[in-house]
């Protein structure tokens, strides 16, 4: 099975920008999350598609935004772009939720965002 | 809010040394605890999770204990290799309704492997 695939690699903006990033999930897995890395903060959650809805957010403002398409595959879009923004940001995917216990998420390359 | 604080931010050991992780959970209701290992400019991998319903997990030389009473839950490495030098993350997993979760995650230990 290929892995979680994200798009582009890389991407530098100017302030004000807006930018799209893309994740392609793993064949048959249901559920993506978001997750912002940096130096300073490490791995913070974004939020989290399953099913085209969005279940969960993190504390993020409302310039950061995704969706989710039938396919599972998803998208997050960063507006008005600010310079601490700059980060890598990385996508997860697992299978269907199952009760009782939790779900490995595999994660993608990460799209590395610089701000300039 | 949910936090999960790691320590120790770095860790240098000999090679052929055991090198031992540790976090700590606050909300109670965290059911699985993966480690990730994140080599220099590559994703992070999963190398092992423990659920609640276990005490302790162990995948050759890479082990993971948990304490729910305590909220701690740790990695171990034994017999350490130079290929084990990378930032590993610990994680919890919170649970909401309708099935929505997310990973709270360390800030990372930057495990050095000296030769």
């Amino acid at each position: 099975k290929a892995g979680v695939t994200q798009t582009p690699r890389y991407l530098i903006k100017t302030r004000g920008q807006q930018v799209t990033l893309s994740c392609s999930p793993i064949s048959g897995h249901r559920s993506v999350s978001w997750y912002q890395q940096t130096p300073g903060q490490g791995l913070q959650f974004l939020f989290e598609y399953f099913s085209e809805t969005q279940r969960n957010k993190g504390n993020f403002p409302g310039r950061f935004s995704g969706r989710q398409f039938s396919n599972s595959r998803s998208e997050m879009n960063v507006s008005t772009l600010e310079l601490g923004d700059s980060a890598l940001y990385l996508c997860a995917s697992s299978p269907k939720v199952r009760t009782g216990g939790g779900n490995i998420q595999y994660f993608g390359a990460g799209t590395r965002l610089s701000v300039l | 809010g949910e936090n999960v604080e790691q320590h120790p931010s770095t860790l240098s050991v000999q090679e052929g040394d055991s090198a031992v992780i540790k976090c700590t959970y606050s909300d109670s209701a965290s059911n699985y605890f993966p480690w990730y290992k994140q080599e220099l400019g590559k994703r992070p991998q999963l190398i092992i999770d423990i659920r609640s319903n276990v005490g302790e997990k162990k995948d050759q030389r890479i082990a993971v204990t948990l304490n729910k009473t305590a909220k701690h839950f740790s990695l171990h490495i034994t017999e350490t290799q130079p290929e084990d030098s990378a930032v590993y993350f610990c994680a919890a997993r919170c649970l909401f309704i309708q099935g929505a979760q997310k990973l709270v995650f360390g800030q990372g230990t930057r495990l050095t492997i000296n030769p």
